[in-house]
């Protein structure tokens, strides 16, 4: 099992309707949670970190799940600028207190006009 | 928010010769900087992690004598790809941090895109 897992994807989604991307993580001690966008050739981006308490910014919602070790990604009213590829990111803290950050493989979304 | 510059942007080598990518945090010293490899269609990977004065860490996997890194200052970091093969051919991205907490954001070079013939 990888140890963050997210939807293998492409997401073919029309403007304007919603969107949700998950991802789950088997380390139940990771620490923290962000959600990071790619364009094609391009660096990732942080989009959001996400909160115990679940956060919001815009049309974005991020939520955590401790309990079942999956985090959420909502995007509302999807635009076609949002088309790129979406990355879950897992922190790790390690035995010598460094920290390691574990990636997914990223869903890639694809918002058609 | 922090800026981090890479260079080259493009590369193009022929086999066995040696290409070195700088990574500069512009505006704010970081204490841990991060080299990333994608090959097209894939995530990231991470290849190493870089603290400032003392030796990467590097990912299972990863051979330390192909890929050198040096952290010599707070604002940089290099990578060398020594006698690359095209199978190193990728694009190679660099990451930095200002703090040491999980929770700190990384900020991302535009990274280097290395083509080996």
């Amino acid at each position: 099992r990888k140890e963050v897992e997210q939807d293998p994807g492409p997401f073919n989604v029309p403007e304007g309707a919603t969107v949700a991307f998950n991802c789950t993580y088997s380390n139940s001690a990771s620490q923290s949670f962000f959600w990071y966008r790619q364009d094609c050739r391009k660096e990732p981006k942080l989009l959001m970190s996400v909160y115990s308490s679940g956060n919001e910014d815009g049309r974005f919602t991020a939520q955590l799940n401790r309990a079942s070790q999956y985090i959420s990604l909502l995007i509302r009213d999807s635009k076609l600028s949002d088309s790129a590829t979406y990355l879950c990111v897992v922190t790790n803290v390690q035995r010598d207190s460094n920290y390691q950050l574990i990636w997914g493989a990223g869903t890639k979304l694809i918002i058609k006009p | 928010g922090a800026v981090v510059s890479q260079h080259p942007s493009r590369v193009i080598c022929k086999s066995g010769t040696s290409v070195k990518i700088e990574c500069r945090s512009l505006d704010f010293q970081a204490t841990t900087m991060f080299w990333y490899r994608q090959f097209p269609k894939q995530s990231l990977m991470l290849m190493a992690t870089s603290n400032e004065g003392s030796k990467a860490t590097y990912e299972q996997g990863v051979e330390k004598d192909k890929f050198l890194i040096n952290h010599a200052s707070l604002t940089l970091s290099t990578l060398t790809v020594t006698s690359a093969h095209p199978e190193d051919s990728s694009f190679y991205i660099c990451s930095a941090v200002t703090g040491t907490s999980p929770s700190d954001t990384q900020y991302f070079g535009p990274g280097t895109r290395l083509t080996v013939l």
